[in-house]
């Protein structure tokens, strides 16, 4: 049981540049979402998915772009890359029937934008 | 959902119960209080959570004031691994697919 994976766990790109991050869950989870986490900061929503095909934004979706065309995956996109999206990405992911409610985390993605 | 104020860091020694407060002054009566744990650059860990009963389990125990107005995370034999950011969060039901907002969170560090 693999969980939550996010791909690629580390990346550097240069201003200006595109690329997408991919959350992958196995869980059958309703809920995904996308935080952010600044060093020495806490973590900060960017975009949330309720269900397939349908996504929602949080507190900083400035920048970034989400699809959700599949129930396990939700991807996030930087079309045009800045320093300030320099940041670790986590992925997370929540059933709606678990008693918890408890968010599962994947392992996150370090970018490096220069 | 409700803010949260936490203690930016505490320390506690290694075997002793670590005592981690919450203020949530302005929770609303439908509103959990949820733990999490982030240890070092991992992704967060659900602890526990509740809503007005204090609640236990296998890694801590939640006490809730009767007015809901603050709660502390009870770790009661504290290890070097527990040594970690610890979030208190304030938000829906967990059926209801709530945003979770964390904070800056208390930086506990286990001595020994």
């Amino acid at each position: 049981n693999a969980g939550v994976t996010q791909t690629p766990k580390f990346r550097v790109l240069k201003t200006g540049q595109s690329m997408t991050l991919l959350c992958a869950q196995d869980m059958n989870h309703e809920y995904m979402y996308w935080y952010r986490q600044d060093p020495g900061m806490g973590l900060r929503l960017i975009h949330y998915s309720v269900g397939e095909g349908t996504t929602a934004k949080g507190e900083v979706p400035d920048g970034y772009n989400v699809s959700r065309l599949k129930k396990q995956n939700f991807l996030l996109g930087l079309e045009s890359a800045a320093p300030s999206q320099t940041s670790v990405y986590f992925c997370a992911s929540r059933g709606l029937r678990r008693i918890t409610g408890e968010l599962f985390f994947g392992e996150g993605s370090r970018l490096t934008v220069l | 959902d409700a803010k949260t104020t936490q203690p930016t860091s505490m320390d506690c020694a290694e075997g002793r119960a670590a005592n981690l407060p919450c203020n949530h002054s302005t929770i609303s009566g439908n509103e959990y209080v949820y733990w999490y744990r982030q240890i070092h650059s991992q992704g967060p860990q659900y602890i526990i959570h509740g809503l007005k009963n204090n609640e236990t389990n296998e890694m801590a125990s939640l006490i809730i004031t009767e007015d809901r107005k603050s709660s502390t995370l009870i770790l009661p034999h504290a290890t070097l691994r527990d040594t970690a950011v610890y979030y208190c969060i304030v938000s829906g039901p967990p059926n209801a697919g709530n945003m979770l907002t964390f904070g800056g969170g208390t930086r506990l560090m286990v001595k020994p």
